[in-house]
């Protein structure tokens, strides 16, 4: 399995507050991204980032920044939480952007968030 | 632009008869198109990847699928469904219109096996 983690596995919040989550990697891959998943709509990408401080939207990134100030990790950030970001939210990683061996993403274990 | 359908929301099977799950794509660009499996509450683990070599691209667990260009198609097989093959399947695609490795996820098939 690729060297992934993200933290908080399990995290409840209430409305209006800031949350953070964690994405970390060992396998120095220049790409990684965050996706949201919701029942009937597959994944859908936030954010994601081809380098270190170097970041850009996904189809659904309102209410959402992202950072990576070092290649390892990857932070999504929700500034004011609201009950529509509840949701499982997943990092992956690549080390491509595509070409002959493709961009085949590595996926971490997700992080389960529920905003009352 | 790319997009991905996956014909079938739930498939339900018997132990030990064949398993497909449909996906068809649509794409400006010479596709990747991979599957994905999900199992209850777990993350997701690439089953396997077409990139434009072998048309028909074998995975993990016995499960195969086949690019057909021109059906726009890559549905994925296996011969003899596991009880441990329930679980949700992903059908993705590159989005080779940008040098991002983004990727385009269908809305899954969710595989049921019955003893």
């Amino acid at each position: 399995d690729a060297g992934i983690t993200q933290s908080p596995r399990h995290k409840v919040t209430e409305t209006g507050t800031p949350v953070t989550l964690r994405c970390h990697q060992t396998e120095n891959h220049r790409y990684m991204y965050w996706y949201r998943q919701d029942p009937g709509h597959g994944l859908r990408l936030i954010h994601y980032s081809y380098g270190v401080k170097d970041t850009d939207k996904g189809e659904v990134s309102d209410g959402y920044s992202v950072s990576r100030s070092k290649t390892e990790d990857f932070l999504l950030t929700l500034e004011s939480a609201t009950s529509s970001q509840t949701s499982v939210y997943f990092c992956a990683i690549s080390e491509t952007s595509g070409g002959p061996r493709g961009n085949t993403q590595y996926f971490g274990p997700g992080t389960r968030l529920t905003v009352l | 632009a790319q997009s991905v359908t996956q014909l079938d929301s739930h498939v339900s099977v018997s132990e030990g008869t064949p398993v497909l799950l449909r996906c068809n794509y649509s794409s400006s660009y010479s596709p990747s198109l991979f599957w994905y499996v999900q199992h209850p509450n777990k993350g997701l683990q690439l089953l396997l990847k077409y990139t434009s070599a072998a048309t028909l691209v074998k995975g993990i667990n016995g499960f195969e699928a086949e690019f057909k260009k021109s059906e726009t198609s890559f549905h994925l097989t296996k011969p003899s469904a596991h009880m441990s093959d329930a679980a949700e399947y992903f059908c993705v695609v590159s989005d080779g219109s940008s040098n991002t490795g983004k990727l385009i996820f269908g809305q899954g098939t969710t595989l049921q096996v019955k003893p």
